[in-house]
């Protein structure tokens, strides 16, 4: 089965607010966390990753935090706008599937983002 | 520069025939991955392409299998149809080993 998963299902917020998009995983040998956007009628689309030796690292408006004592995952979003509404998914990996390629990802069931002016 | 290319989009099948997906990646992308996304299960790894080899592949039974060709296409395929494999199978690309693949819109099956 899969071992990601999220906390919240939906998530609503109003535009120019910080969103917190949370995640949990319970695989400790996992060392490769990415973030992805889901918008409807979309495949998803990467957003930002993060290795197991870090615990922190931003992107444009964007930030993701791990805390592998407790196995989360968080992405944070600031001044989210209306643009930022889809489904966001966590995904992990680990070195033991990858080589040369990436191998196989483990998502996450997925937050709905709604943003709301 | 054209993204991941799936086709056809949309089909309709029913119980025991079989389905065949194609994938055309980024043009200079190697690797090639599926993935079958449904509401119940989520996004699940079907199968990793790498130069025409498989690196990996899921836990799904062997009807569903697949190939790549040599100018990087792959297809899948999924014989006796169920129910259950109602879904959208992505398909993905990558240059490197990274978890930044660009993933194609999809094939949305539909089994009846």
């Amino acid at each position: 089965g899969e071992s990601v998963g999220l906390h919240l299902p939906t998530l609503s917020v109003q535009e120019g607010d910080n969103s917190i998009i949370n995640c949990a995983y319970s695989n400790s040998a996992s060392d490769y966390f990415i973030w992805y956007k889901q918008e409807s009628g979309k495949g998803p689309q990467f957003i930002i990753d993060i290795r197991s030796n870090m615990d922190k690292r931003q992107g444009q408006r964007v930030t993701v935090l791990l805390n592998k004592t407790v196995k989360h995952l968080s992405l944070q979003i600031a001044a989210t706008q209306p643009g930022d509404s889809a489904v966001y998914f966590c995904a992990e990996n680990y070195s033991g599937d990858r080589g040369s390629t990436l191998g196989r990802l483990y998502f996450g069931r997925g937050t709905q983002l709604t943003v709301w002016p | 520069k054209a993204g991941v290319t799936q086709t056809p989009r949309y089909l309709i099948k029913t119980r025991g025939q079989q389905v065949t997906l194609s994938c055309s990646p980024i043009s200079g992308h190697r690797s090639v991955s599926w993935y079958q996304q449904t509401p119940g299960q989520g996004l699940q790894f079907l199968f990793e392409y790498f130069s025409e080899t498989q690196r990996n592949k899921g836990n799904f039974p062997g009807r569903f299998s697949g190939r790549q060709f040599s100018n990087s296409r792959s297809e899948m395929n999924v014989s006796t149809l169920e129910l259950g494999d109602s879904a959208l199978y992505l398909c993905a690309s990558s240059p490197r080993n990274t978890g930044e693949l660009f993933f194609g819109e999809g094939s949305r099956l539909t089994v009846l």
